[in-house]
């Protein structure tokens, strides 16, 4: 019951962008859009969070359509040290855990 | 650093043993969560607890159980292990419950179990 569809690697130049899509056609209304990422086999780290607005914090940017079906998580200046596993998580407002997918692979090349 | 704290780092042991992970949550945060994730299965949803209250079941096995103490520590029972236990176990924390705030959870460093 995958909520979301994340290609499965990409590649970015360093100190470029890097805008990682995410397809969640089915999402509901009380539903949100989660981005968390893992470098190698450390514990995933939070990113950004929205659900209707487009949200910035000092990471990433978030940018969800105005249909909410799909997502755009941006690295503005992508660094060697951005390369890990990026994973978009469609969360209910009031669902009490995280369903992790298999996220997407992004390698940051010099 | 998340501020969330998972020992040991590492165990090592054999096959019908018995181990305890444990997990520090972060400071105020109420919401412990256990997810294991092994190379085949990738991140697996365990278990949720809220103040010392199981709130949510995933994919745990009767084998395993965990529990969340007064001081909002958990720990996570794993029995008569097997093979296929060898994975990453990683704890997590939030602050609330409903996630009425969108509260994201934040993860430990994980435990790395090897089954022998």
């Amino acid at each position: 019951d995958a909520k979301t569809t994340q290609p499965t690697s990409m590649d970015c130049a360093e100190g470029r962008a890097a805008n990682l899509p995410c397809n969640h056609s089915t999402i509901s209304g009380n539903e949100y859009v989660y981005w968390y990422r893992q470098i190698h086999s450390q514990g995933p780290q939070y990113i950004i969070h929205g659900l209707k607005n487009n949200e910035t914090n000092e990471m990433a940017s978030l940018i969800i359509t105005e249909d909410r079906k799909s997502s755009t998580l941006i690295l503005p200046h992508a660094t060697l040290r951005d390369t890990a596993v990026y994973y978009c998580i469609v969360r209910p407002r009031n669902n009490n855990d995280m369903r992790f997918g298999a996220g997407t692979r992004l390698t940051v090349k010099p | 650093d998340s501020g969330v704290t998972q020992t040991p780092k590492h165990l090592i042991t054999a096959t019908g043993q018995r181990v305890t992970l444990r997990c520090s949550p972060r400071s105020g945060d109420l919401s412990v969560y256990w997810y294991q994730q092994s190379l085949d299965q990738g991140l697996q949803f365990l278990i949720q607890y809220y103040n010392g209250e199981e709130r949510a079941k995933g994919n745990i096995l009767e084998r395993f159980s965990a529990q969340q103490f007064p001081d909002l520590h958990s720990e996570l029972n794993l029995s008569s292990l097997e093979l296929g236990d060898s994975a990453l176990y990683f704890c997590a924390s939030s602050h609330t419950d409903r996630q009425l705030y969108n509260s994201p959870l934040h993860f430990g460093n994980g435990t790395r179990l090897t089954v022998t």
